[in-house]
């Protein structure tokens, strides 16, 4: 069974810092790319960040990018969110999400989901 | 970047309607596009991919159609599962990656 199990998240003040994980098992983690993808409180969804699979290709929403940096340990089978600087606007559920593919092609479709972890930057 | 626009944002309809929801690219994107269904505190799920594909596992009573820039979700014969809010998403652009409409609630009329 495909499971991805998120935490990390927690209550943090604007400018602070948080790293989010992502523990994968029921697959082959190293042969698929990752997203995070997150919803604001009453919002729709958002997509944050991707990796392939080797971590040869990363990509970031013009939103966090230059905050946020995502890695991965295929040996761990882990996927990490280090949130840097932090504001309001970043509050939000962080799903950790599988992608179909590796990313050799690129992008292809999120066909798995993790129940989600709350982001909460507040004073 | 590509934007992503559907209509409505939100529907009631009642069980064993059909409906229809509409996402339109603000340009071409082919048949890169996919459906997802959300419900409050679960995880998303993937229903449709590539435009018309259906995901393993997914009801038959749900469809997708379209190319280029605008796309369809149908939904037959609605079940009481189906309540929930619904996203399409292009994966076309390589570097606004992936983009979702601002989805479309429906709810129980």
């Amino acid at each position: 069974e495909v499971q991805l199990v998120e935490s990390g998240g927690g209550l943090v003040q604007p400018g602070g810092s948080l790293r989010l994980s992502c523990a994968a098992s029921g697959f082959s983690f190293s042969s698929h790319g990752m997203n995070w993808v997150r919803q604001a409180p009453g919002k729709g969804l958002e997509w944050v960040s991707y990796i392939s699979n080797s971590s040869r290709t990363i990509y970031y929403a013009d939103s966090v990018k230059g905050r946020f940096t995502l890695s991965r340990d295929n040996a761990k089978e882990s996927l990490y969110l280090l949130m840097n600087s932090l504001r309001a606007e970043d509050t939000a559920v962080y799903y950790c999400a599988r992608d179909a593919g590796s990313g050799i092609f690129g992008v292809e479709r999120i066909d798995f989901w993790g129940q989600g972890t709350l982001v909460t930057v507040s004073s | 970047d590509i934007q992503m626009t559907q209509s409505p944002s939100s529907l009631s309809a009642s069980v064993g309607d059909r409906v229809t929801i509409t996402c339109r690219a603000s340009e071409s994107i082919r048949r890169y596009l996919n459906w997802y269904q959300h419900k409050p505190g679960k995880a998303p799920q993937l229903l449709i991919y590539s435009a018309s594909t259906l995901q393993s596992g997914v009801p038959s009573r749900f469809s997708g159609s379209g190319s280029g820039t605008d796309f369809t979700l149908t939904i037959n014969s609605l079940q009481p599962e189906d309540f929930a809010t619904y996203y399409c998403q292009q994966s076309y652009d390589t570097f606004s990656v992936y983009t979702f409409g601002q989805g479309t609630k429906l709810e129980i009329k």
